[in-house]
This record gives C-alpha cells, structure tokens and sequence, in this order.
C-alpha cells in the first residue's frame, strides 16, 4: 500500500522564522505536487515538481524533490502571518491513474 | 472562466436518503475526479474518469457510484447515505492522466448525513 507522510501533522511558528515541512513517500516517483488549503476552501496548487532533484520557489516557500531517498520538503522562509494554512503534499506513482495526498501539515504563523 | 464548479455547497441528509453531488469543468480537460475529506485523513481517492466514457474506482469506492456525462460534467451519487459519507467531497480536473498534469480543485460539497 502507497502511503504518503508528512511532518509535522501541526507547527506553530513566529512571525520571521525559518521552518522546513517534510514529505515521505513510499513509492518510486518523480512526480510530487504541492498544494495549500485554508479553512473552508479549496486547495490550491502550489508547486509541481517533475524530477530528481527539482526545486521551485515562489516567495517565501521553495519546494524539492529528492526521488533517491522518496522525500519531499516545504521550506518557509521569514514566516508571515498570510502563510497560515494547510499544506499538503500528493504523489502521482508510476503506475495507475490516481494522487495519493498526505495527511497535511497544519501551519499556524503567530504575529 | 470558473474553472471546476460543484453543487450544492451544503447538504444534509437522513441516513438512508440519496443524493447527486454535481462537478463541472470549463477548461477542456479529459480527466476528472472525486475525494473526500475527512480529518486527519488528507484526500482519498472515490472514483476517477480518466477520459470521457470511463470510470475507475480509487481507494474508497464504495457507496459511491459516479457518470462522466461528457466531457464538462462528472457527477457522484451516494444511493444510500450513511453517516460514514459525512465528510467535505471535493472535485478535480487535470489535462489527463499517467502524465505530468497537476489537478485543479473545485470549491468542495460539505455533506452531513444524520
């Protein structure tokens, strides 16, 4: 069974700080997503990352793949208060047609 | 452009009753699914229709039976509701599957079944 864990399920944090949400995966894949959710809505795509060793950044959050050791990580730069939300990471394994998403990680940044 | 849409955006329902959860999409994709959301539990995985005409079971199927209706609408019926089926059920499309496509979200169906 495919299983996708993430880390921490919870984190609260200062405005200003730095903090990295991580992603395992227990399936060959380069194919990771990331997307953000606040309460009561949708979720939105964040970041696709497509091979070994693929990083995005947009604003304060840079994402990367490493498909060697099936991990994923989420970095928050200078936290602000806007950046409060779910995050959620999904996996789309070689075979088969479907996302496989992680519990999510619940960000709190505390002004 | 309104991307994926879903109706209703609440419902309540009494064990045993039906219901047709509506998903439709304005962009042009082939393939469409359906989650749930439960706490605690990310996303799952109840049906996908990887193209117009097909349908695939996902990680929970059961309960649940879904029509591609064609290519815009993609819709979920829960014959017989049970308080299990409480939880936030979410649409998505993507440009197609087994690639590199990213899934867009609609805005979600709270259902509270009683």
């Amino acid at each position: 069974e495919l299983k996708v864990e993430q880390n921490p399920l919870f984190l609260s944090m200062q405005e200003g700080k730095n903090y990295t949400i991580y992603c395992n995966y227990s399936t060959t894949s380069d194919r990771l997503y990331w997307y953000r959710q606040d309460p009561g809505k949708s979720l939105e795509s964040l970041f696709v990352l497509l091979s070994n060793g693929a990083v995005k950044q947009e604003g304060r959050l840079m994402a990367s793949l490493d498909t060697k050791a099936r991990l994923s990580t989420l970095h928050i730069t200078a936290a602000v208060h806007d950046l409060s939300a779910t995050y959620f990471c999904a996996v789309d394994p070689y075979t088969g047609n479907q996302f496989y998403f992680g519990t999510g990680t619940s960000l709190t940044v505390i002004p | 452009n309104a991307g994926v849409t879903q109706t209703p955006k609440f419902q309540v329902l009494k064990t045993g009753q039906s219901m047709t959860l509506q998903c439709a999409q304005d962009m042009n994709h082939n393939s469409m699914y359906w989650y749930r959301q439960d706490p605690g539990m990310g996303l799952r995985l109840i049906y996908y229709s990887a193209s117009e005409g097909t349908t695939d079971k996902g990680e929970v199927p059961n309960g649940y039976n879904v029509s591609r209706l064609n290519k815009r609408e993609f819709s979920l019926r829960l014959e017989s509701a049970a308080p299990s089926q409480t939880s936030v059920y979410f649409c998505a499309s993507s440009r197609g599957t087994g690639k590199t496509y990213e899934q867009y979200f609609g805005p979600g169906t709270r259902l509270t079944v009683t």
